[in-house]
């Protein structure tokens, strides 16, 4: 299994429905991050949670809000999708000696 | 702020050695990494060096470091088929009591048989 596991793979929806994202993961991290993929443009760091209590904005976090439920759950969600949130978004946790970044697979999400 | 640069696309012929070079901005880094997405899949430390090193190698993969111009590079040797992926560069900075890590463009590296 998958140290890193994100739900759904795939998603397709309207402009205004509203989105979860959900990410678990078995590496015991506090760390936990969400970025978002466009071609061409890297990772955007949308948010991040060092621990159930601490969740911190990052560079695009407009139109996203998100949700630490336990230390293995951080969840992401879009509360009225747009087209431009079309992407790839990964959730990742993070190592404490190198700060290495484990990530999901990634959830393709298609805003109609 | 940091800001991570690579150029976006590569192409090499199999066999050959491939070079994906990448500056970045923030001098306090303290550690320089390589991630590997391969298509449909999540991304993947390749390896990674310390600020205070200038050269690491392992296998087919030599990083060098020139901190002094802020530039990192990747080497790839004997480059086959199952390499072309792409590539991201990525420099950490310690923030508080974790690493900061930002991301380059990535730099899509195709082989060709």
């Amino acid at each position: 299994d998958a140290d890193v596991t994100q739900t759904p793979r795939n998603r397709i929806t309207k402009t205004g429905k509203r989105i979860m994202l959900e990410c678990s993961q078995t590496k015991g991290h506090d760390r936990m991050y969400w970025y978002r993929q466009d071609p061409g443009l890297g990772l955007q760091l949308i948010y991040y949670s060092f621990d159930v209590k601490d969740i911190n904005k990052g560079e695009i976090s407009d139109g996203y809000s998100v949700s630490r439920q336990a230390q293995a759950k951080f969840s992401l969600s879009l509360e009225s999708a747009i087209p431009n949130q079309t992407a790839l978004y990964f959730c990742a946790t993070q190592g404490i000696n190198t700060g290495e970044l484990f990530f999901g697979e990634g959830s393709r999400l298609t805003v109609l | 702020g940091e800001d991570v640069e690579q150029s976006l696309f590569l192409s090499v012929r199999e066999g050959d050695s491939s070079v994906i070079n990448c500056t970045y901005t923030d001098s306090s880094s303290t550690y320089l990494y390589w991630y590997k997405q391969e298509p449909g899949a999540g991304l993947q430390l390749l390896t990674y060096i310390f600020s205070n090193m200038d050269m690491k190698q392992d296998q087919r993969l030599t990083v060098l470091l020139n901190k002094k111009d802020k530039h990192l590079s990747l080497r790839i040797a004997d480059t086959q088929t199952g390499d072309s992926a792409i590539y991201f560069c990525a420099e950490g900075a310690r923030a508080g009591g974790y690493q900061k890590v930002t991301f380059g463009t990535g730099t899509k590296l195709q082989v060709i048989p």
